[in-house]
């Protein structure tokens, strides 16, 4: 079966500072992955997704992500955080089949001081 | 750019009332979510919906649920008696293609079971 693992519920930054949200899956085939974000009071936003194309992915906001298959990770960075950054922040695998319904991680708190 | 509108943003009902989450999805998709997220926990799949039925549920889709597209635009959660453990946000979600079109999430319902 899919599934995503966050390994921190709660990250707190330095505006300036790289972000780093960790995520690691487990799946029998080649997975689908994406990072999503929810700003407070606000909806789920897709920041990137992998779909067995390039290993290093490019999202909006300068986030991006890097498919590892021997590590079987999918981790969130960017150079360097911004207040707006501050919000939950899942990783979300996608169950191949007629739907391709979405697995939810349990969500990363990003927090960025001034 | 188009949107997933979902109404109300926010409901408060008595336990055993009947509730309808309506959504309206973008207007050339084909494939509809609901998915919820009980304060404090995951992200869950709750059904999705193609060519006017349900193509997959959840187990916690249980018959109190219901899932229906009257009019074409609109897409609606049904919960017929709610239970205090129904108070969730709920997420309605579109794309137009199963397979790599990207899920669209609306800003959510936020239903409180009192």
């Amino acid at each position: 079966a899919q599934s995503v693992t966050q390994l921190d519920s709660h990250v707190s930054v330095s505006e300036g500072t790289p972000v780093l949200l960790r995520c690691n899956y487990s799946s029998s085939y080649s997975p689908s992955l994406f990072w999503y974000v929810q700003h407070p009071n606000k909806g789920l936003q897709l920041l990137l997704k992998y779909t067995s194309a390039a290993t290093l992915v490019k999202g909006i906001n300068g986030f991006e992500a890097e498919f590892k298959k021997s590590e079987t990770s999918f981790h969130l960075t960017k150079p360097s955080a911004h207040m707006s950054d501050a919000a939950e922040y899942f990783c979300v695998v996608s169950v191949r089949g007629a739907t391709n319904k979405l697995i939810f991680g349990t969500g990363t708190l990003l927090a960025v001081q001034p | 750019e188009p949107e997933v509108t979902q109404t109300p943003s926010h409901q408060v009902t008595q336990m055993g009332q009947e509730v309808i989450l309506r959504c309206v999805p973008i207007s050339n998709h084909l494939y509809f979510y609901w998915y919820r997220q009980i304060l404090g926990q995951k992200v869950e799949f709750l059904v999705s919906f193609y060519n006017n039925e349900i193509s997959e549920k959840s187990e916690i889709f249980d018959d109190q649920f219901s899932v229906e597209r009257p009019d074409g635009s609109n897409f609606t959660l049904k919960i017929r008696s709610t239970k205090l453990e129904d108070s969730a946000m709920y997420f309605c979600a579109s794309r137009s293609q199963p397979n790599t079109g990207e899920l669209f999430f609306g800003e959510g319902s936020r239903l409180t079971v009192l």
